[in-house]
């Protein structure tokens, strides 16, 4: 049963730190989004890809956010530094042609001190 | 500003009734709705969807319609059961598939 899959599930870092949350679609897939989940803003747009070309960032602090695809099986949302704001569940999704449902990884909860 | 909103943050429902779940929107070029079930530790999953060119769709006990001139959809379940009880959010594409747009999610529990 193909799936998105993110690692790490938790990640606990020091407000400055570095922290590199890793997706991997699922095979074929051509776009890729990333979301994050607080308790106020339901599903927030981070960014998004369609054949590994970023289309739409614009839901991404600039300053400290980034997000890559090096390739068709791994996409990369890096926070540098980190702040105890950005502590939420953050979910990658993955989807085979546009207007089509997601299916998104079981979600990476970051927490920052 | 919200352009997918989901008013109601929780809703609670007996067994065997019905649960009815609203969601609006205010972008006239969303062009294709879904909802998503999410759990708690995972990560939502696709439930029903419907293009904006019908005005319903049915899978088994859930049920969407789609009002446009009041951009107001909703998910109906009938009968709820308690493996129901989850996260539930509406999302909308727009422009066929250049965004797509999640409401804030409505907290569904089904009491036995």
């Amino acid at each position: 049963d193909a799936r998105v899959t993110q690692t790490p599930r938790h990640k606990v870092t020091e407000m400055g730190q570095e922290v590199t949350m890793r997706c991997q679609p699922i095979l074929g897939h051509n776009t890729v989004f990333w979301y994050r989940q607080t308790m106020m803003q339901g599903l927030e747009l981070l960014a998004y890809f369609r054949n590994r070309a970023p289309l739409d960032d614009s839901g991404m602090p600039k300053d400290r956010f980034s997000a890559e695809m090096p390739d068709a099986t791994l996409a990369t949302l890096k926070i540098q530094p980190s702040e105890p704001r950005d502590s939420a569940v953050y979910f990658c999704a993955s989807g085979l042609e546009e207007s089509s449902p997601l299916h998104f990884g079981n979600g990476t909860r970051l927490t920052v001190t | 500003d919200q352009q997918v909103k989901q008013n109601s943050p929780s809703l609670s429902v007996q067994e065997g009734r019905i649960s009815i779940l609203n969601c609006d929107y205010t972008n006239s070029m969303f062009d294709y709705f879904l909802w998503y079930k999410k759990y708690p530790a995972e990560g939502p999953t696709f439930l029903i969807s419907i293009s904006s060119i019908k005005d319903k769709n049915e899978d088994g006990r859930f049920t969407v319609f789609l009002n446009k001139s009041a951009k107001h959809l909703s998910l109906h379940i009938v009968p709820s059961q308690p493996g129901d009880s989850a996260v539930y959010f509406c999302a909308a594409w727009e422009n066929a598939g250049n965004m797509l747009t999640f409401g804030g999610g409505t907290r569904l529990m089904v009491k036995p």
